[in-house]
């Protein structure tokens, strides 16, 4: 069964330093993508960042970036150069895109980064 | 190019009353789905539609909670009989699906916080 693995509760960072939070999944399916979302104390989820299985290489974008390691499973997001405004919950997500046509993700149980000035 | 949005934000209601959520997705995106939140999970996948069609539906989602999407526009959550259990956060997401099944992204609206007393 598919399963996201978020065993990092709580994390605190430095302003202005990187931070990694870690992320593992178990799934069958050959094809699948997996996806980064942030939630801030507001309540509402914004998309980060996204790793398809068979992309060659790992996804970036702006200060974000994914650790994709297929071998061990694991999808570890890094910010760089945190900022005060970066102290949210931190959710991975999977969706299997192989056999099943759903788009349901499923997510971990989070982390929350908080960023110390 | 507005967002996802959700609508009420909040909701108080007493345990045996109905209530009912509505999402209106981003335009022209052709799915939508809606999650449920705890406090300090992750959420969890409740069902999903395309266009009109409603293709998957959680174990989660019990005889009391329906979901429509007329017209593959907006669409409504119904709770019918409140319970204590539901009181959670009620996440709304659209995509657009492409021939690209791989990389369809979810978009979030602010979500539905409901309290049943």
């Amino acid at each position: 069964a598919q399963k996201i693995t978020q065993t990092q509760p709580g994390m605190f960072v430095q302003e202005k330093e990187a931070v990694t939070l870690d992320c593992t999944y178990d799934t069958s399916d050959p094809s699948y993508g997996l996806f980064w979302y942030k939630q801030p104390s507001s309540g509402e989820m914004i998309f980060l960042i996204y790793q398809g299985s068979y992309d060659q290489q790992n996804a970036t974008e702006g200060r974000y970036s994914l650790n994709f390691q297929k071998a061990r499973k694991s999808a570890n997001l890094v910010i760089s150069a945190s900022q005060l405004g970066d102290s949210a919950m931190y959710f991975c997500a999977m969706r299997e895109t192989g056999s099943s046509n759903t788009g349901k993700l499923i997510f971990g149980q989070g982390t929350t980064l908080q960023v110390k000035p | 190019d507005t967002g996802v949005s959700q609508d009420p934000r909040h909701k108080i209601t007493k345990r045996g009353q109905n209530v009912t959520f509505r999402c209106d997705p981003i335009s022209e995106h052709n799915r939508l789905y809606w999650y449920r939140q705890t406090l300090g999970q992750g959420p969890e996948f409740l069902t999903y539609f395309q266009n009109e069609a409603q293709l998957e539906k959680s174990r989660l989602l019990s005889d009391r909670f329906s979901a429509e999407r007329p017209k593959g526009s907006f669409s409504t959550l119904e709770i019918q009989r409140t319970e204590q259990g539901d009181s959670a956060m009620y996440l709304c997401a659209s995509s657009l699906l492409t021939g690209g099944r791989d990389r369809e992204t979810q978009y979030f609206g602010p979500g539905t916080r409901l309290l049943v007393l």
